[in-house]
């Protein structure tokens, strides 16, 4: 079945760095790739979406590509802020069957100031 | 103008009670989603409707049933309850054709 494997938080990083989240995923054919953010006490929001190869997804200053040799979508920021601390979650829609989102397993992310 | 509103926010009950958490969503989406998060923050989809009709019916136990009345409704029965049943409970939304879903601030059970 259709999975998705992000890296394994929690990641702790200094306000201006460079984020890199890591998320891989095993499905048939072409899934649309998605990555949500959990702000604390709140529900997901839609950062990013990628539908097809080679695509690249891009949302407040975070970018990921869809990448189907590599069965990757990593989440990079080059520059984070304190308010960009929360939950990111990786995700990926099926090609067949019903409308369910599949997602990883989340990764919290600190910024420190 | 919320657009994916769930009710109660917060409900703390004993274990063996039936309680309900509703959802109403007003962006005129088909498609409506019921999402459990356990402790760790996983999340795994439980049920969906589209158009009142149940498409996705996840391994969930028969103690939690699904009504939809009308497409901008999707409310989620629980009889029974365990402590097992703590976790955050997310209601979604998605128009037809569009990939991505609409989350609800979510419903916060604790069964103690």
């Amino acid at each position: 079945g259709n999975s998705v494997t992000q890296m394994e938080g929690p990641v702790t990083l200094s306000e201006e760095a460079f984020l890199t989240i890591n998320c891989t995923y095993t499905a048939t054919g072409y899934p649309s790739l998605f990555w949500y953010v959990q702000y604390p006490g709140e529900g997901l929001q839609l950062l990013l979406k990628a539908t097809k190869a080679d695509d690249k997804g891009s949302n407040k200053g975070f970018e990921a590509t869809y990448r189907k040799e590599t069965t990757s979508f990593h989440l990079e920021k080059g520059s984070v802020q304190v308010s960009d601390s929360a939950v990111y979650f990786c995700a990926l829609r099926g090609i067949q069957g019903a409308q369910k989102l599949v997602f990883g397993q989340g990764t919290r992310l600190t910024i420190n100031p | 103008d919320t657009a994916v509103s769930q009710t109660p926010k917060y409900l703390v009950t004993q274990m063996g009670n039936d309680k309900s958490i509703k959802c109403e969503q007003n962006l005129g989406h088909d498609t409506m989603y019921w999402y459990k998060q356990d402790s760790k923050k996983f999340l795994k989809i439980m049920f969906s409707y589209n158009n009142k009709e149940l498409i996705i019916n996840e391994t969930v136990p028969n103690r939690f049933s699904p009504k939809s009345p009308d497409k901008a409704h999707l409310n989620l029965h629980i009889n029974s309850l365990e402590l097992g049943d703590s976790a955050v409970y997310f209601c979604a939304s998605s128009p037809p054709g569009v990939y991505e879903q609409y989350f609800g601030p979510g419903t916060r059970l604790t069964v103690t």
